[in-house]
């Protein structure tokens, strides 16, 4: 049972090249999240899904997309990247809303440096 | 609205003396509290979570929390540290005021924990 795991671990890109981040869960939760991690910021939603097919905007979406065509998986990426998108980038999946459904749970990160 | 203030940004205690880190809160809905724990190049792991059942919360690894309705707070304490605590925690609270269950992360507390 892997639980979250995120794709690749590390990346490094050049200003205005395209990558995709995948998420893929064997949790069957319906609500997948992509956020940010900057430094003293703590970690800002950008995109999430509450189930396949759907997505929605989070806090800070400009510059991302995002796509759920199956439960278990939630792709992000990026069409141009650019340095300020360098970042630590986490998904977490949860059940759904409500006090117990929503606790989520976190793959490892992957670490991206735009230059 | 909803919004997490961590009071300190970092700190630092010896092994096996009290570790306090504050979290004070806002919410316009009965909150669920969480706190999560990050070490060092890892995703984020649950430690605990207050969901309106007994206001002091047992985590894992002996970490306890008190949620203070007067005073918005959820204090995260554990008696004794141990080094492997050094790591950064983060406090989060989650409102249902929306279709998803939004997550709002504190700045986050680094602990140092000395020899």
């Amino acid at each position: 049972n892997a639980g979250v795991t995120q794709t690749p671990k590390f990346r490094v890109l050049k200003t205005g090249q395209s990558m995709t981040l995948l998420c893929a869960q064997d949790m069957n939760h319906e609500y997948m999240y992509w956020y940010r991690q900057d430094p003293g910021m703590g970690l800002r939603l950008i995109h999430y899904s509450v189930g396949e097919g759907t997505t929605a905007k989070g806090e800070v979406p400009d510059g991302y997309n995002v796509s759920r065509l199956k439960k278990q998986n939630f792709l992000l990426g990026l069409e141009s990247a650019a340095p300020s998108q360098t970042s630590v980038y986490f998904c977490a999946t949860s059940y759904g809303r409500g006090q117990v459904k929503n606790i989520q749970y976190f793959g490892a990160g992957t670490r991206l440096s735009v230059l | 609205a909803q919004s997490v203030t961590q009071l300190d940004s970092h700190v630092s205690v010896s092994e096996g003396t009290p570790v306090l880190l504050r979290c004070n809160y806002s919410s316009s809905y009965s909150p669920s509290l969480f706190w999560y724990v990050q070490h060092p190049n890892k995703g984020l792991q649950l430690l605990l979570k207050y969901t309106s059942a007994a206001t002091l919360v047992k985590g894992i690894n002996g970490f306890e929390a008190e949620f203070k309705k007067s005073e918005t707070s959820f204090h995260l304490t554990k008696p004794s540290a141990h080094m492997s605590d050094a790591a950064e925690y983060f406090c989060v609270v989650s409102g249902f005021g929306t279709s998803y269950g939004k997550l709002t992360f504190g700045q986050g507390t680094i602990l140092t924990v000395h020899p």
